[in-house]
């Protein structure tokens, strides 16, 4: 079965500082997609990055950046210089079989608040 | 583009009573999928519609079901509502199965 663990539950940081938010997964698959989702306070989840279980390449998008390291099951995602905007609830989540569906399993979230 | 819209976006029933949410997808995306978030339980799969076809469900009870139109438009109906079934119900679709989720704003619903 799949799963996804969020350890960090709530982070507070002061603008400006770098945060990491740390996912880990447990899946039985070789084939596989991870995600991070961005949920604000309007209710939507915001779709950040889809990660193929192949490719171990780190991804950088603006402030943000993700390191994929399958050999630790780990997804972790690193905000550089907080923005109050960033204050959010996080979820990484896991596909297993993509392309026959389109489920995903959902790690709890880490709720982060950027305190200006 | 418009997003995924849900209708309601708010809703209270009472137990044993029946609710229908509704949910438009992207234009163009066949896939629907829908979630229910709880504080306890986090985001679940509730089940997933792609041609008017479910394709997968979640560990739920009968009491929760759904359909897809063939403009895939979805609905999903819950009865004999329970005060477990409080919860915000996000959609999401994609082009097809597979694909990236692109989510609403969920219904919120309060049974009492």
């Amino acid at each position: 079965a799949q799963k996804v663990t969020q350890a960090q539950t709530e982070i507070s940081v002061v603008e400006k500082e770098d945060v990491t938010l740390d996912c880990v997964y447990e899946t039985r698959d070789t084939t596989y997609y991870l995600f991070w989702y961005k949920q604000p306070p309007s209710g939507e989840l915001v779709f950040l990055i889809r990660r193929n279980s192949f490719d171990e390449q780190n991804e950088i998008s603006g402030r943000y950046s993700w390191n994929f390291q399958k050999s630790t099951s780990s997804f972790n995602f690193t905000i550089t210089a907080s923005q109050v905007v960033d204050s959010a609830v996080y979820f990484c989540a896991l596909s297993e079989a993509p392309g026959a569906n389109s489920k995903l399993t959902f790690g709890k979230g880490i709720t982060l608040s950027v305190r200006p | 583009k418009a997003g995924v819209t849900q209708t309601p976006r708010y809703l209270i029933k009472t137990r044993g009573q029946q609710v229908t949410l509704s949910c438009s997808p992207i234009s163009g995306h066949r896939s629907v999928s829908w979630y229910q978030q709880t504080p306890g339980q986090g985001l679940q799969f509730l089940f997933e519609y792609f041609s008017e076809t479910q394709r997968n469900k979640g560990n739920f009870p009968g009491r929760f079901s759904g359909r897809q139109f063939s403009n895939s438009r979805s609905e999903m109906n819950v009865s004999t509502l329970e005060l477990g079934d409080s919860a915000l119900y996000l959609c999401a679709s994609s082009p097809y199965l597979g694909e990236k989720l692109f989510f609403g704003s969920g219904t919120q619903l309060s049974v009492l």
